[in-house]
């Protein structure tokens, strides 16, 4: 079966830290992707990565970052975290089109 | 752009009875759907998917899902719901590079 894991399920952080959410796949899958999922506006996608080292802006990237150093390991990273980043944040893997999901992190910011 | 509705934010059936959940499509090209579920605070799980082939697709937990090309839908079925089945219901559909285009979700709530 694929795993995804993700390295928090809840998060706290204050206003203006610089937060890291990470994300692993043990599928050897080329395509990640970093999800933030709000009430009625169902899951907008952030970013992609369909390689090591290459990056796609989705719908929504602005406050955003990602790295992605090795196939497996996927980051978003928030530079400087705002109350309306608040979410729940899901991450995925692909190497066909079904796209498989860790737990999610959900994250408040105060 | 590819994308899809989901017209319901909630479905209610009784324990026994037939469940639908309903999604349409808009797309160029021949769609490929999806519809995962989402239970309490966990990430989304997939259920299903309609590429190619039969319109009447099998999937996880007892679902299925027929694809309708002519109405553009792609509606998720299952002949006796569960209290176990109440979640939340995503639709999709694979967009022109990697990602997923997810309709807003539908709650499902199945009353013992």
């Amino acid at each position: 079966d694929v795993k995804v894991t993700q390295s928090s399920r809840y998060l706290v952080k204050r206003t203006g830290e610089k937060v890291f959410l990470e994300c692993v796949q043990d599928m050897d899958h080329e395509n990640m992707f970093w999800y933030r999922q709000d009430p009625g506006l169902g899951l907008r996608l952030i970013y992609f990565s369909y390689d090591v080292k290459m990056k796609e802006k989705g719908d929504i990237p602005e406050g955003y970052s990602v790295s992605r150093e090795k196939k497996e390991r996927f980051s978003l990273i928030l530079e400087s975290a705002s109350t309306n980043q608040t979410s729940m944040y899901l991450c995925a893997s692909s190497g066909t089109p079904t796209q498989y999901f860790g737990p999610g992190t959900r994250l408040t910011v105060l | 752009a590819q994308s899809v509705a989901q017209p319901e934010d909630q479905v209610n059936v009784a324990e026994g009875n037939p469940l639908t959940v309903k999604c349409t499509y808009s797309v160029s090209g021949n769609p490929y759907l999806f519809w995962y579920v989402q239970y309490p605070n966990r990430g989304l799980q997939f259920l299903l998917k309609y590429i190619t082939g039969d319109n009447l697709v099998k999937g996880s937990y007892g679902f299925e899902a027929e694809f309708n090309k002519s109405q553009t839908s792609f509606h998720l079925k299952k002949p006796s719901a569960l209290v176990s089945d109440s979640a939340l219901y995503f639709c999709a559909v694979k967009n022109s590079g990697y990602a997923l285009n997810f309709g807003k979700g539908t709650s499902l709530l199945v009353t013992p």
